[in-house]
């Protein structure tokens, strides 16, 4: 139940394409969704985040789509760059406080130029 | 968001040592924690850093093994103790803010020879 399923595990887009990553979740006590992206030597950086009261948040390039009903929540990336490689994480939360924090298994983004 | 020193940024360590990772963040925080990442793998809860008392592990992480400390609400220290080969892995330290989620330090490179 405290599992976050991730897919693909890896995906490589041409430059300027859309890069899609879907997650699904059981436990319909999570309420809130972030996105991580990691570089090869650093720490994952927060990329956008979504709570289930909204469908969809775009900051960007990036947008997440939130479907509550089949408890699946996605990133698209449009227009990919080179610069977009990297590794990405979704995760969920139950609580606003960081505990209970559940990390996806992560989805590996190639971008060719 | 909270900027997070990390140090040493990677270490190579004979098998039956013990290594010291510190974790210092520009402004005081609540809530700190440390993570394990295994080559390739996404991210996994080792412990609460609690100020003033004793952290708060997850299953299959102990004690004796990680301890950790953490005198005020800027600093916590992990150590991996009696090293083998299996701790060779990336160990993140991360704060929570309401504002900004998760923040996570660069991590160390750990390498048990």
């Amino acid at each position: 139940q405290q599992q976050v399923k991730q897919s693909p595990q890896s995906l490589i887009v041409q430059k300027g394409g859309i890069s899609i990553i879907n997650c699904a979740y059981e436990n319909t006590a999570f309420d809130y969704f972030p996105w991580y992206q990691q570089f090869p030597g650093k720490g994952p950086a927060l990329l956008i985040a979504i709570r289930p009261d909204v469908s969809e948040k775009k900051e960007g390039r990036f947008t997440i789509s939130f479907n509550k009903s089949a408890k699946q929540f996605s990133l698209h990336i449009m227009d990919s760059q080179p610069g977009d490689s990297a590794t990405y994480f979704c995760a969920a939360s139950i609580d606003n406080y960081g505990q209970n924090f559940v990390f996806g298994p992560g989805t590996r983004l190639s971008v060719l130029p | 968001s909270a900027v997070i020193s990390q140090k040493p940024s990677r270490d190579i360590c004979q098998r039956g040592t013990s290594l010291t990772i510190q974790c210092q963040v520009d402004s005081q925080v609540t809530m700190m924690f440390w993570y394990r990442q295994q080559p390739g793998q996404s991210l996994t809860l080792i412990a609460t850093a609690n100020q003033g008392s004793e952290a708060t592990y997850e299953s299959g992480f102990v004690i004796d093994k990680f301890p950790i400390s953490r005198p005020n609400l800027t600093f916590s220290t992990l150590t991996v103790s009696n090293m083998s080969p299996e701790d060779s892995s990336i160990y993140l330290c991360s704060v929570f803010s309401l504002n900004y989620g998760y923040t996570f330090g660069s991590g160390t490179r750990l390498t048990v020879v």
